[in-house]
This record gives C-alpha cells, structure tokens and sequence, in this order.
C-alpha cells in the first residue's frame, strides 16, 4: 500500500529557531500533499495545501510567513516553522494524494511531535 | 463546508459488531461521505467512503441514508486494534477551492472492551 514518511518523528527546538519538518511518499508520486496540526486531545485542523511546482495554499487564520511550504518533487513537501514559539508545540501531520487515484484516499504520514521549549 | 455530527464516545465488546452513526443534514448532492480513523499518536488511517450506495472493504462497511442525510460505519466484528478515533467526513467532489480537503470534526471514540 501506499506510505507517507516524516522526518523527524519528534523534534525538540529552543524558542526563535526555526524547525523543517519533511513529509514524503515513498512509493507513490503525489501533486497534492496538504498538511494539518493536531493539539492535545483535539481534531486536526487543515493548515495548508501544497501542489508540486505552485505556491500552497493556506486556510483562514495560518500565517504563510510562519509556516513555510514547499512542495518542490512529486514526492517530497517540507514544512518550515519560522521562529517557533511554545504555542507552535503541536503534532503536525501531513497526507499525501497518489496522482493516479484521484481524491478517493488521502495517506497520512506518522506525524512529527514539535515540541518548542 | 458541509458539517457531520457525531457522537463523542461509544463502547463496544470484543469481536462484536459496532454501529458508528454520523449526521449530515446539509450534505450537498456531490459531497462524498469518507470515514478515516486514528489511533493514539499517529497518523489518520482511510477506512472507507461512498456517495449515495452502501460499500463493503476489508476494514469496514458503510451504510448510507436513502436522504444521504446520515450514514453508519458499520464494523462487523471489533478487535481491540480498532480502539480509536472515527472520523466521519463529507468531501467536496470535483471543482472549487474545497476539492480534495478534508475538514475533520471531533469524531467518535471507540473503546473496545476484551
């Protein structure tokens, strides 16, 4: 089956550093990635959606400025968080859409653990 | 974007069907009803999904309203692998700034009992 990787699984960073969270499909190609954030025993909320070779695309109230993306191949969308503070501590978790299954099924990556000190 | 209402909670019994119900009274005629689902610390994970007739996979059956104004995910015998949060969520079919996102609400969780 299709898989989604991230790198890294958790990451802990001093406040004001910035912190790139990768997300890849290892065996499929992808021209739509989107990533999402998840806080403690809440739902996630969408945050972005990345297109291969365009500027995403960001939801209502998320700073594109702070959360930096770039989906530069067809397999591989990196997530920069640009001078992180304590409340960008979160789970992020990105997907990932097979070019040839249409929109049917999205496949989620494990989720990176940010923890901002 | 069209919004589901599901119960916060259910529990269920070893290797006994469970029945997760969703409401979607404002589902417009070309949202497809898609059900994922996630475990504790990790990823969600596609469980199923359909437009206006009930599906059956290898995870899951999905049961749909004549209306399409609710549908059940419908696991036939539960595992205590299936412990976790079941997500019911309507997805814009092709065209327009929605297609392809999906808006997760706060779900079901199921806790399965040995």
């Amino acid at each position: 089956g299709a898989v989604v990787s991230q790198h890294p699984s958790r990451v802990i960073c001093k406040s004001g550093t910035s912190v790139k969270i990768e997300c890849r499909s290892l065996d499929f190609q992808a021209t739509t990635m989107f990533w999402y954030r998840q806080f403690p025993k809440q739902s996630l909320m969408l945050m972005a959606t990345s297109n291969e070779g365009s500027k995403a695309t960001y939801e209502q109230g998320v700073e594109k400025d702070k959360f930096l993306i770039n989906h530069a191949s067809l397999t591989l969308s990196t997530l920069t968080v640009t001078s992180a503070h304590p409340e960008d501590s979160s789970f992020y978790i990105c997907s990932a859409i097979p070019t040839s299954y249409g929109y049917n099924e999205q496949f989620f990556g494990p989720g990176t653990r940010l923890t901002v000190l | 974007d069209a919004k589901t209402t599901q119960p916060n909670s259910m529990e269920s019994n070893e290797e006994e069907p469970v029945h997760l119900p969703c409401n979607h009274s404002t589902i417009s005629g070309t949202d497809y009803i898609h059900w994922y689902r996630q475990l504790p610390s990790q990823g969600p994970e596609y469980v199923i999904h359909g437009l206006t007739s009930n599906v059956n996979n290898r995870m899951a059956s999905l049961a749909i309203a004549e209306d399409r104004k609710s549908s059940t995910l419908i696991l036939h015998r539960a595992t205590l692998r299936d412990a976790a949060v079941y997500y019911c969520i309507l997805r814009a079919s092709a065209g327009g700034t929605s297609y392809g996102k999906l808006t997760f609400g706060q779900g079901t969780i199921l806790t399965v009992h040995p």
